[in-house]
Order: C-alpha cells, then structure tokens, then sequence
C-alpha cells in the first residue's frame, strides 16, 4: 500500500484536459510545498514533469500543470496528446524519515 | 550533467544477498545525494534510502538492518547492499539524484537506467 493515494486509471480523449489527484495528509502534502510529479512510459526511467506543486522543469510543456489544495494536489494535462499516455507518479516530502513519499500511479490513457 | 550507469541484472536464491552498483560520471560526485527506490512488477516507487554528499546514509523504517548504502569516491560509485532477499524483493532498483546545482533539492532530476533483480528458487 503506497504513502499517497492515486487513482489507479483515468483517461481523457485527444485535445481535452484530465485531473489526477493524489491525497496525503498534514505530514506530507499538506505540510511542505514539495509535491513533484513523474511521467513513466512503458519500460522506461520515470521523468519529472512537476515540481514544487506547481513548477515545471525546462523542457516540459507548459499543458502539465500542477496545484495543491490542503492535503490533496493534483497534475492537470491539457491539450492531451498521444504521447501523453503514461503513469504518473506523484511523490511528496514526509519529514526527515520520510523524505521521499510515493504514491501507486495513474495510469492514463488518451483516447 | 550527472549519469548514472547501474550493474547488470541478476538472478538470486531466497536468503541470498545482492549488490546493486550506481557508478556516476559528469559533475562532481560528492555534492550528490543518491537515493534508491525500486518498483516491483507492475507497481509504484518506493523509497529505500539515500546516502549524502558527505557519506551519510538513510534509510526507510521498512529496510532498517536490511539494506546498506554505501559510496566509494575514487570510483566514482555508490553501492546498494540488500541482505535476505526473499520472492517480494523482486523488482526493479533504481538509484537517483537531485541537481545539486538546481534551486530543488526534492527533484529526482538524474536516474540510472534500473537494475532488475529476481528472486527465485
């Protein structure tokens, strides 16, 4: 059983926008700003999409978008393409001996 | 730009033990933090712990006594040790690190390419 939880699918058609939220706690989401999201497609290293709730690294499509709201954040996709179709993991700071928590991914799949 | 290269995979008896190696190059290896993490078949990101630039080691309640991180600076190469293995401890091992020269400490900016470990009889 994973730290934060996640939907365990969602899906969305071509061009439209999907929602995954991931839930925690006061320990975790709810206490630090350090929420991050990782992409990973089929057989490959997971990559980061988001990070610090609502930052994006150089390089990733501002259509990844992320928010928190008390101990719940979520990763929107807008614009969903193809490529998009993945799981995503969202992970989360939990104090010093818990520093990396993760939650069970979304599989998303575009339609 | 920091890479990290992992040993080969490997096939390992219940009771056995493994050692997982994650050799960097590029950047200067000690301003790293290399956390592990594995994902099991067909599961999420775990975190099994980390060892700091300066050599000290963390890990996760879960693997307490049974995991050893450890670094070896002239090769460039921090070690995974995990002692005991049973049938659960199937998965994928990763190791990781964050940018030292990025604003985000709490980003898993480099990875290696994973090392898969079976435990079978």
């Amino acid at each position: 059983q994973s730290a934060l939880t996640q939907p365990p699918s969602a899906s969305g058609s071509l061009g439209q926008s999907v929602t995954i939220s991931c839930t925690g706690t006061s320990s975790d989401i709810g206490g630090f700003t350090y929420v991050s999201w990782y992409q990973q497609h089929p057989g490959k290293v997971p990559k980061l999409i988001i990070y610090e709730v609502s930052q994006r690294p150089s390089g990733v499509p501002d259509r990844f978008s992320g928010s928190q709201s008390d101990n719940v954040a979520s990763l929107i996709v807008s614009g969903l393409q193809a490529d998009d179709e993945a799981v995503y993991y969202c992970c989360a700071y939990g104090g010093t001996t818990n520093p990396w928590l993760f939650g069970g991914g979304t599989k998303l799949t575009v339609l | 730009q920091m890479q990290l290269e992992q040993s080969g995979a490997e096939v390992m008896k219940p009771g056995s033990s493994v050692k997982v190696a994650c050799e960097a190059s590029g950047g200067t290896f000690n301003t790293y933090t290399l956390i592990w993490l594995r994902q099991a078949p067909g599961q999420g990101l775990e975190w099994m712990g980390e060892i700091s630039p300066l050599g000290a080691s963390k890990y996760a309640q879960k693997f307490q006594g049974r995991v050893t991180i450890s670094a070896d600076d002239s090769s460039r190469t921090v070690y995974m040790e995990v002692t005991n293995l049973q049938f659960e401890d199937t998965a994928m091992y990763y190791c990781a690190s964050p940018n030292p020269y990025s604003s985000c400490w709490h980003c898993l900016d480099f990875w290696g390419q994973g090392t898969p470990i079976t435990v079978s009889s």
